[in-house]
């Protein structure tokens, strides 16, 4: 069983267009993260739930708007792409906030043409 | 300057070799983790630590937090061990993020 899901593996859409990346997690946890690799490999946290709840949400444009209808999905709806927001795109979850290790999905290939 | 400073960047070791990498930090933390990506993509933690040392299999994690400094560490390397090998602290103040090193790129040759 995969214990972080996201889906879809590889998004490519044009300049403009809007477009949601799904995560779902079955491992029980209480805090969910989106994190974002640019094309050199940094990562960086973008948003974090804690059952449901938004707890860090770092300097992201407000086309980015995460969404988490319980505390075993966090979905990342994106407006307006523009091709800046080509990147990787990490689900993540852990079981404290801070205190436990992460398990992340196999993460988004976003592409904006 | 990044808060996290991994070195080195890139590290190319035949196999059976022993594998230091380091990891510096500039702000006080509660907490340090190890994360590995593999050249598909796909990140797993490896470590999650706030003091001293741990052990997993080839695998050894250290910090030494008054010099704010912490190593990974693999014995006997193999060519499935290369992989980006990331640093990454959670402050002791302020939110609950993590910030990242920008990674070690490590390379096992057969």
């Amino acid at each position: 069983d995969t214990a972080v899901s996201q889906t879809p593996k590889y998004l490519v859409t044009q300049m403009g267009n809007d477009k949601s990346i799904k995560c779902e997690q079955n491992l029980g946890h209480d805090t969910m993260y989106w994190y974002k690799q640019d094309s050199k490999k940094f990562l960086k946290i973008m948003f974090s739930y804690n059952n449901k709840e938004l707890i860090i949400n770092e300097t992201v444009p407000n086309r980015f708007s995460p969404k988490s209808p319980d505390k075993a999905h966090l979905n990342l709806h994106i407006n307006s792409l523009e091709l800046g927001d080509s990147a990787v795109y990490f689900c993540a979850s852990s079981l404290v906030t801070g205190f436990s290790p992460l398990h992340f999905g196999n993460g988004t290939r976003l592409t904006v043409t | 300057k990044n808060e996290v400073e991994q070195s080195p960047q890139n590290l190319t070791a035949q196999e059976g070799e022993f594998i230091t990498i380091n990891c510096s930090y500039s702000v006080g933390i509660s907490a340090l983790h190890w994360l590995q990506q593999h050249p598909g993509g796909g990140i797993v933690s490896l470590f999650m630590l706030s003091s001293g040392k741990k052990k997993h299999g080839r695998l050894i994690a250290t910090i030494n937090i008054q010099e704010k400094h912490s190593s990974l560490h693999i014995t006997a390397s193999h060519p499935r061990d290369s992989a980006v090998y990331i640093c990454a602290v959670r402050s002791n103040f302020g939110n609950e993020k993590l910030t990242f090193g920008t990674g070690t790129r490590l390379t096992i040759i057969p």
